[in-house]
């Protein structure tokens, strides 16, 4: 049974980086061809794709957003780590992270969101 | 990048009816495309891969079909469990897009 969730903080200033954990079970990432993503959504508003990583470290960034963003992950205590810099009140959200099975393919099992909010 | 714009934004119907939601991409592709369904509070759920595959344990009363630039979403029957919103994406190529949403409320 894969199992996602995101932890971090609930409240970031205005400038500061926001440091988002995905811990995950039912799968590993260093198996060929499976990925973790992350996917934000603003109260009210749609989703907004952010990054993607593979087992083979190969990431994938937003171009809107690449140069704020950092992911990581660590293969062996499960997790992947996205880092963002310079937070500003527009990004306040939920964050998901959620798993993708193969290249190709699509997102399939989805952590339940942290909300994150940016306030001074 | 590729934008995915959903028709319409809301839909307002009966227990029963027959639904179908839009998604239109800015550049055509293949079937690189998932449909989710997201409740208040909670994570989006997947219902459809690749434009017309149902993910497992999904009810058969939900379909997708299309390619190209245009996609649909079919809700045969709509059940009270199914108001909800609706969001397409397209995985064709980065960055990701997601549709804007589609608000299914109950009439």
């Amino acid at each position: 049974q894969i199992t996602l969730k995101e932890s971090g903080p609930t409240l970031v200033k205005p400038t500061q980086t926001l440091t988002l954990t995905c811990t995950f079970s039912g799968f590993s990432l260093s198996t060929s061809g499976v990925g973790v993503g992350w996917i934000r959504q603003p109260p009210g508003k749609a989703l907004e794709w952010l990054a993607l990583i593979y087992w083979n470290d190969d990431k994938r960034y937003s171009p809107s957003l690449k140069s704020r963003l950092t992911i990581t992950k660590d293969t062996s205590r499960n997790q992947v780590v996205l880092t963002m810099t310079n937070m500003d009140p527009v990004d306040t959200a939920t964050y998901y992270c959620a798993h993708r099975p193969s290249p190709g393919s699509w997102l399939d099992y989805w952590g339940q969101g942290t909300l994150v909010t940016v306030s001074s | 990048d590729i934008q995915m714009t959903q028709s319409p934004s809301t839909l307002s119907a009966s227990v029963g009816d027959r639904v179908t939601i839009t998604c239109r991409a800015s550049q055509s592709f293949s079937s690189w495309l998932a449909w989710y369904q997201q409740k208040p509070g909670k994570a989006p759920k997947l219902l459809i891969y690749k434009a017309s595959s149902l993910e497992s344990g999904v009810p058969s009363r939900f379909s997708g079909s299309g390619s190209g630039t245009e996609f649909t979403l079919t809700i045969n029957s709509l059940q009270p469990d199914d108001f909800a919103t609706y969001y397409c994406q397209q995985y064709n190529s980065y960055p990701w897009t997601f549709g804007q949403g589609t608000k299914v409320e109950i009439k």
